[in-house]
């Protein structure tokens, strides 16, 4: 069954490091979101993309975060200057479509942590 | 989005049906009723989804109210494995999932 990859699993920086997080969609999906997860709180939505834009994004999606798409099978997240509070479980989704209806498959997401 | 409200956490054991419910009061009549677990240490995994008939899938069943200000998951045969953290999301409008702070279901041997 397709899933959603993500790598590193495990990510250790410096504050004020640049990281990217990486992932690799299920193939046909035209949808592409980033959560995050703080250790014990829920999961919050970051910001979605699609057809090579970003379509929605939450508050915590400041200028710091970036989100690319560099070639027909990778979706990025980047955080340009890391804070010791973006450390967290990032997590990667795509869905098909954008439609109410359309179920969004989760990666198993980056631990990183910021020192 | 319109609120859900789960139990906290709930209990069912080994081989026994679990049924996890699910109060949404404030659903417009377009929204799904979706739902996801979270098992410890990984991303969440779509269970099932729905609109206002009940759904039938390899993992679940979904029970929605026919005022549809209710829904219930309903695990037939509990698992160790099905021991997770279960999510009721209501999409709406936008193309986000608003996770709440779910029913944590622990199954005993």
């Amino acid at each position: 069954e397709p899933e959603v990859t993500q790598t590193p699993s495990h990510q250790v920086t410096q504050m004020g490091q640049e990281v990217i997080l990486r992932c690799v969609p299920i193939s046909n999906h035209l949808y592409f979101y980033w959560y995050r997860q703080i250790l014990g709180q829920k999961v919050e939505f970051l910001v979605s993309f699609y057809n090579n834009e970003i379509s929605e994004k939450s508050e915590i999606f400041d200028d710091q975060f970036s989100v690319e798409r560099p070639d027909g099978s990778n979706f990025t997240l980047k955080i340009r200057s890391t804070k010791l509070e973006d450390s967290a479980m990032y997590f990667c989704a795509s869905s098909e479509g954008g439609r109410r209806g359309e179920t969004q498959y989760f990666g198993p997401g980056t631990r990183l942590l910021v020192l | 989005d319109a609120k859900t409200t789960q139990p906290n956490s709930m209990e069912s054991n080994e081989e026994e049906p679990v049924h996890l419910p699910c109060n949404h009061s404030t659903i417009s009549g377009t929204d799904y009723i979706h739902w996801y677990r979270q098992l410890p240490s990984q991303g969440p995994e779509y269970v099932i989804h729905g609109l206002t008939s009940n759904v039938n899938n390899r993992m679940a069943s979904l029970a929605i109210a026919e005022d549809r200000k209710s829904s219930t998951l309903i695990l037939h045969r509990a698992t160790l494995r099905d021991a997770a953290v279960y999510y009721c999301i209501l999409r709406s409008t936008g193309n986000q999932f608003y996770f709440g702070t779910g029913t944590s279901l622990t199954v005993i041997p």
